[in-house]
């Protein structure tokens, strides 16, 4: 069973629209999340880490974290055709294990 | 500028020959990782390090092989490769500490 699981699969938002991706764990003693941003060929790279209850701000970036549900969620305001991408959100438990879920593609309409 | 370099870039290989992948972290960070991504799909984990000469399965690991000979280098080894082993594999160096982890560039297997 996926220990991560991440909605949508795929996202189309206008430019600057709000994109709103989900992720949610089934496993109890994850405690640290993270989200991924991964253009096409490319690596993936972080974006922004939350292990606290509540929110998280970095620009057009916010990440919310309910840690009682297990669930986190990106917001991107303002999107730009630039955000278009692979979004991957990561979790891990005390033993420095990270699980990846299978990302949510988001494309950026001009 | 810490770093992770993975090499080759791009490898094909013969069903049944022996490949290494190869990846070297400037970080000084304890922890290693190797990953395999599937086309539109996320990363699943192969092997893992905690430090040198450690080694630990990850999701995935049949087929697969991992040495860490020290703190900088940690290897995949697939002895006896297969078409299904086609994938961009990426190597990732970390601390959950200071929730830093970097990733290679990837290196593309075709196995044939």
């Amino acid at each position: 069973q996926q220990k991560v699981q991440q909605s949508p699969e795929s996202l189309i938002v206008p430019e600057g629209g709000m994109a709103s991706l989900n992720c949610t764990s089934s496993d109890r003693n994850v405690d640290y999340f993270w989200w991924y941003r991964q253009h096409s060929g490319k690596s993936p790279k972080m974006l922004m880490s939350i292990f606290s209850n509540g929110e998280k701000e970095e620009g057009r970036f916010t990440v919310h974290l309910n840690k009682a549900s297990l669930h986190t969620s990106l917001h991107i305001r303002d999107s730009q055709p630039s955000d278009s991408a692979l979004y991957l959100c990561a979790a891990s438990i005390s033993n420095n294990r990270i699980f990846f879920g299978d990302g949510t593609q988001l494309v950026v309409k001009p | 500028e810490a770093a992770v370099t993975q090499s080759p870039r791009n490898k094909v290989a013969v069903t049944g020959g022996k490949v290494t992948l190869s990846c070297n972290q400037t970080n000084n960070h304890n922890n290693m990782y190797w990953y395999r991504q599937d086309t539109g799909h996320g990363l699943r984990l192969i092997h893992y390090s905690y430090g040198a000469g450690s080694t630990e399965k990850g999701d995935i690991p049949d087929g697969y092989k991992a040495s860490r000979p020290s703190q900088e280098n940690f290897s995949l080894i697939l002895e006896l490769a297969t078409p299904s082993q086609t994938s961009v594999y990426f190597c990732a160096s970390g601390t959950r500490a200071n929730s830093d982890y970097t990733f290679g560039s990837g290196t593309r297997l075709l196995v044939i």
